[in-house]
């Protein structure tokens, strides 16, 4: 983690809920990301942003949303639209410049049944 | 083709072996190469990080990058059972955001 905090660590939800993911940082890093990790499938993109009141779509935005009202926080909601919602979650943020490494928290693990 | 490929595994070694990883990837805009080690339920964690062709040593691990090629590696001297991890390359260009390999999976046997 060092400086990037996701919480909780175990969410557990009842299918049709809406559940958000919470990822903290002081790094004092611009960019913000959420990726999702399933077995076999490594990292997908879900959103990302770049500077705080902006962020774009990844790969897998479809029944996902964020904001980011400030820069130290990037929270993510899965909706009741995601059709697979049970997956572990990570956040990781980047410092300017495009070509820096992401630093990662150490997940959510979510579970909906 | 997928932008980056790496090889799953499971990859099981006997302690004190070297290990080889290895990523290929598509696009030649690619600059910069990160090795990302991942254990069991954490996030991962950056182990290497290169811009240019050639080797960068760290300890036991050794990352190189063949751009001609578009392979780059990771190599662990003396690999240890706390190695014992998924292991993920990461690439990209500066103007996108990272693209990862889908990780290879290791076991050093004790």
């Amino acid at each position: 983690d060092g400086g990037i905090t996701q919480s909780p660590k175990y969410l557990f939800r009842k299918e049709g809920q809406n559940v958000t993911l919470s990822c903290e940082q002081n790094l004092n890093h611009d960019a913000m990301y959420w990726y999702r990790q399933d077995p076999g499938q490594g990292l997908r993109l879900i959103y990302y942003s770049q500077i705080v009141n902006d962020f774009q779509k990844g790969d897998i935005a479809e029944g996902y949303s964020v904001s980011r009202e400030k820069k130290e926080s990037f929270p993510l909601t899965v909706t009741s639209a995601q059709k697979n919602p049970t997956a572990f979650y990570l956040c990781a943020t980047e410092a300017t410049g495009g070509e820096s490494p992401l630093h990662f928290g150490n997940g959510t693990r979510l579970t909906v049944t | 083709q997928k932008e980056v490929e790496q090889d799953p595994g499971p990859l099981s070694v006997p302690e004190g072996a070297i290990v080889s990883l290895n990523c290929t990837y598509s696009n030649s805009a690619f600059q910069y190469f990160m090795w990302y080690r991942q254990y069991s339920r954490k996030g991962p964690e950056l182990l290497m990080y290169t811009y240019s062709s050639g080797n960068k040593e760290d300890g036991r691990f050794t990352a190189q990058v063949d751009k001609s090629s578009k392979y780059i590696s990771l190599f662990i001297r003396d690999s240890q059972p706390s190695d014992s991890a998924t292991y993920l390359c990461a690439i990209h260009s500066g103007n996108t955001p990272l693209v990862f390999g889908k990780g290879t999976r290791l076991s050093v046997i004790a």
